[in-house]
């Protein structure tokens, strides 16, 4: 059962801190999407990959927020310097055929 | 540009009776349509997809939903619920007319409650 798998699941840190949040895409997607999830915002698109090249990061921080693929195994997005509201849980989500998702089950960040 | 609309940000049901979700999306020109499911601390979980063909699609857990070119509709719909259905469940688009770069377009989210 192909699933993707995002590491930590939990991430306690203070404020300016470096936090780095990665994605184990199912293998064969060739889309990764990068979310973010709060009470506030509800769902939000922060970057997603094709091929591992970025097709649109506008959703993000660009001072502070950076998304990249390494390889086709492995996508991250780090914080740095972390701030309290980037409080939320972040979802990474791949995709293959007909523009169906396949979601992690989230890093949840706290910012303290 | 394609949005989508979920007409109820909260849905009370009581255990056993019929519940309809509602999506509205603004352009009914070639597109894709998904339902997935949030439950409580987890991460999103496709329930059904629209792609081509019948209209009437039917998912996972006994959901159901019916695509509806005319009025631009997706709704959701189950004709029973369970206390186990209680979560967020979000509509999205895929707009093919964007091209290699399209994404998802999500709907807020409805937040499904039932009670026994």
């Amino acid at each position: 059962d192909a699933r993707v798998t995002q590491t930590p699941r939990h991430k306690v840190t203070e404020m300016g801190q470096e936090v780095t949040m990665r994605c184990q895409p199912i293998l064969g997607h060739n889309t990764v999407f990068w979310y973010r999830q709060t009470m506030m915002q509800g769902l939000e698109l922060l970057a997603y990959f094709r091929n591992r090249a970025p097709l649109d990061d506008s959703g993000m921080p660009k001072d502070r927020f950076s998304a990249e693929m390494p390889d086709a195994t492995l996508a991250t997005l780090k914080i740095q310097p972390s701030e309290p509201r980037d409080s939320a849980v972040y979802f990474c989500a791949s995709s293959g055929a007909a523009d169906t998702q396949y979601f992690g089950p989230g890093t949840r960040l706290t910012v303290l | 540009a394609q949005s989508v609309t979920q007409l109820d940000s909260q849905v009370p049901v009581f255990e056993e009776a019929p519940v309809e979700l509602r999506c509205n999306y603004s352009s009914s020109v070639s597109v894709y349509l998904f339902w997935y499911v949030q439950y409580p601390n987890q991460g999103l979980q496709l329930l059904l997809k629209y792609l081509s063909g019948s209209t009437l699609v039917k998912g996972i857990n006994g959901f159901e939903a019916e695509f509806n070119k005319s009025q631009t509709s997706f709704h959701l719909r189950k004709p029973s619920v369970h206390i186990s259905d209680t979560a967020e469940y979000f509509c999205a688009v895929s707009d093919l007319r964007a091209g290699n770069n399209r994404k998802l377009i999500w709907g807020l989210g409805t937040s499904l409650a039932v009670n026994p």
